[in-house]
């Protein structure tokens, strides 16, 4: 089945230190974005790629970095520098390169805890 | 720059009663409008969307939407809602630099 894969779903991690959030599709898709998801907020983009080897900051970047080696991977590290890293984080993917004008294709999210 | 308000934050109803969620959004220039939907334990999945056309568009499920221009408003429809309806939904805004805007959400809960 064709699909978003976010591993692993829960993740717990120490204050200091880097977390890397897995994503990988193979759906043949373009664009990959992450959100993040907090109660109340609804989701705010964090990075969009919408091509291999390029990426773009959302609205809430700072504290975080990505890469996108692979047209299939799109990789999120939280780092030690995002004040509030404890959130729920959803993975996306569209066929076009403009989440504005085609359906995103979510995955699972991972839950990342950070005491 | 633009913005999506889901003026619900929460929302309770029982099964057969009929259901609007509202959703408005701060852009002035042409629009893509979108309803997600999250059940319990599943991933967002695309209700409906409305790109061009006839504003009334129809989702899954027996959920529709209406576009109003005038009101910068997309609010989500339906009839008669079912406990399964239970679920969070979210609507949003597809307008410049590509990116797409989500509202704050709106948690339905159906009371069977």
């Amino acid at each position: 089945d064709g699909g978003i894969t976010q591993s692993p779903k829960y993740l717990f991690r120490k204050e200091g230190q880097n977390v890397t959030l897995s994503c990988e599709q193979n759906l043949n898709h373009d664009a990959m974005y992450w959100y993040r998801q907090d109660p109340g907020q609804g989701l705010r983009l964090i990075y969009y790629s919408q091509i291999v080897n390029d990426f773009q900051k959302g609205d809430i970047a700072e504290g975080y970095s990505v890469s996108r080696e692979k047209k299939e991977s799109f990789p999120l590290t939280v780092t030690s520098a995002q004040k509030n890293p404890t959130a729920f984080y959803l993975c996306a993917s569209s066929i076009m390169q403009g989440a504005s004008n085609s359906p995103l294709h979510f995955g699972n999210g991972t839950r990342l805890t950070v005491t | 720059a633009q913005s999506v308000s889901q003026h619900n934050h929460h929302v309770i109803l029982s099964e057969a009663a009929s259901l609007e969620l509202g959703c408005n959004y701060s852009y002035g220039g042409t629009v893509n409008l979108f309803w997600y939907v999250q059940y319990p334990g599943q991933h967002l999945q695309l209700l409906l969307k409305y790109f061009s056309g006839d504003p009334l568009v129809k989702g899954i499920k027996g959920f529709e939407a209406e576009f109003i221009k005038s009101k910068f408003s997309f609010n989500l429809r339906k009839p008669s809602v079912q406990w399964s309806d239970t679920a969070e939904y979210f609507c949003a805004v597809g307008a410049e630099k590509r990116k797409l805007i989500f509202g704050q959400g709106t948690e339905l809960s159906v009371k069977p």
